[in-house]
């Protein structure tokens, strides 16, 4: 148990779909992320949310929305996604200190998303 | 372009030792972390190393070299359970994280 819960495990969805991804972190964290998981290759940062504002957008396509109503809640927000958009998409949090190399983030299990 | 460079794939017997080797070139360096991730299960921290030489946690260990720009993670008395990827991640000047695509370690019996 890590602290950090994601829902739903799986979706499947169609092109005109529209879905949300929930993560939730109990361990008292200020800041949240996303990450896209694909095959072989190396995890990439979506979107960083420090105290509930949002510090990096990774040229992420506007198809992905993010939503962090307070430091323990985060949201994906999907609409019309392309087959490519399929991966394992995970949400992590970390104790943001004054520039520590040490925040450690703290993963939660993911959602395995298919887009057909 | 910042890079992380780790193999792809390791075979290990159960029992044995395994070292899985991490080479990084990033644009400064405020520490590398390891981590383990099961199939379909959230990566889980296993270690911090910012200063250079080996960090011992039990079975596992980590070292670096700041000056090579090289970590690894050393693993010992293997078990079926270490059957997983290993992710290196490294943190650069501006504090953000680099991953690499990380290391399927495969432990037979």
């Amino acid at each position: 148990e890590t602290g950090v819960t994601q829902t739903p495990r799986h979706l499947v969805m169609g092109m005109t779909n529209k879905k949300s991804l929930k993560c939730e972190q109990h361990l008292g964290h200020n800041a949240m992320y996303w990450y896209k998981q694909s095959a072989k290759k190396p995890l990439e940062l979506m979107f960083v949310y420090n105290f509930k504002e949002q510090t990096e957008n990774n040229s992420v396509p506007s198809r992905f929305s993010p939503e962090c109503p307070n430091s323990s809640h985060l949201f994906l927000h999907l609409h019309t996604l392309q087959p490519e958009d399929s991966a394992l998409y995970l949400c992590a949090s970390s104790q943001v200190g004054s520039h520590s190399g040490t925040d450690t983030q703290y993963f939660g299990p993911g959602t395995r998303l298919t887009v057909l | 372009g910042q890079n992380i460079d780790q193999p792809t794939e390791m075979t290990a017997t159960e029992g044995a030792i395994v070292q899985i080797n991490c080479t990084y070139q990033t644009s400064g360096f405020n520490g590398l972390f390891w981590y383990q991730q099961h199939a379909g299960e959230a990566p889980t921290f296993l270690s911090y190393n910012v200063l250079d030489g080996l960090e011992e946690k039990g079975r596992f260990s980590s070292f670096l070299s700041r000056s090579k720009g090289y970590s690894y993670l050393l693993l010992k008395e293997l078990q079926m359970k270490d059957s997983a990827s290993y992710l290196c991640a490294v943190t650069d000047s501006n504090y953000q994280l680099i991953w690499g695509a990380g290391t399927k370690l495969i432990i037979k019996p």
